[in-house]
């Protein structure tokens, strides 16, 4: 069964400068998908980044980078240069290739502050 | 803009109403899901439509009944819900078939059962 584990439920970081949000997961099928989502307050999911197990790269995406070492079962996100609106919750989420209809599990998220 | 809409945005019932959620994409996926998400809490899948069929229902309660039209519609019926079901549902669709690609989200109903 996969497993997503986000173990920071809330982190502060200064406007400006750059934060790492934590995810690991566990699954035993080799082809899959891990993907990060923001949601403000407003309760919309946004979609930031996506990351597939068989990229050789870290996916980038403007501010928003994925830290994928996938010997350590890892996919950190990287936000630099923080804004005021990224205050948020965000959730990592992982679907199995071998999943019909694109099942997700997500983490319990972490709530991100970011301090003027 | 979201490219999947939900309405309406906030729903106020009584235990003993009956109402309905509605979802609509037009991006052409054949994958449509319902989650309901508790405050501070991850989404939890309900139900997943896969070609306009029911492919997966998380054993919800049968209080709560979805219905796919057509393939750009997804509607959740509601009737006699508890207090505990108040919480914020989410709509979202994919690509259909394995290795689907993201799921795309709509801005959400928030539910308050009275």
């Amino acid at each position: 069964a996969q497993k997503i584990t986000q173990t920071q439920p809330g982190m502060f970081v200064q406007e400006k400068e750059a934060v790492t949000l934590d995810c690991t997961y566990d699954t035993s099928d080799p082809s899959y998908g891990l993907f990060w989502y923001k949601q403000p307050s407003s309760g919309e999911m946004i979609f930031l980044i996506y990351q597939g197990s068989y990229d050789q790269q870290n996916a980038t995406e403007g501010r928003y980078s994925l830290n994928f070492q996938k010997a350590r079962k890892s996919a950190n996100l990287v936000i630099s240069a923080s804004q005021l609106g990224d205050s948020a919750m965000y959730f990592c989420a992982m679907r199995e290739d071998n999943t019909n209809a694109g099942k997700s599990t997500f983490g319990d998220g972490t709530t991100l502050t970011v301090k003027p | 803009d979201t490219e999947v809409t939900q309405t309406p945005k906030h729903l106020v019932m009584g235990m003993t109403n009956k109402k309905s959620l509605k979802c609509e994409q037009h991006m052409g996926h054949r994958a449509m899901y319902w989650y309901k998400q508790k405050a501070k809490k991850p989404p939890e899948l309900m139900f997943v439509y896969s070609y306009e069929k029911l492919s997966i229902n998380e054993s919800v309660p049968s209080r709560f009944s979805p219905e796919c039209p057509n393939s750009s519609l997804l509607n959740l019926h509601l009737h006699a819900l508890q207090p505990e079901d108040s919480a914020l549902y989410l709509c979202a669709s994919s690509q259909g078939g394995r290795g689907a690609g993201r799921a795309f989200f709509g801005q959400g109903t928030r539910l308050t059962v009275v």
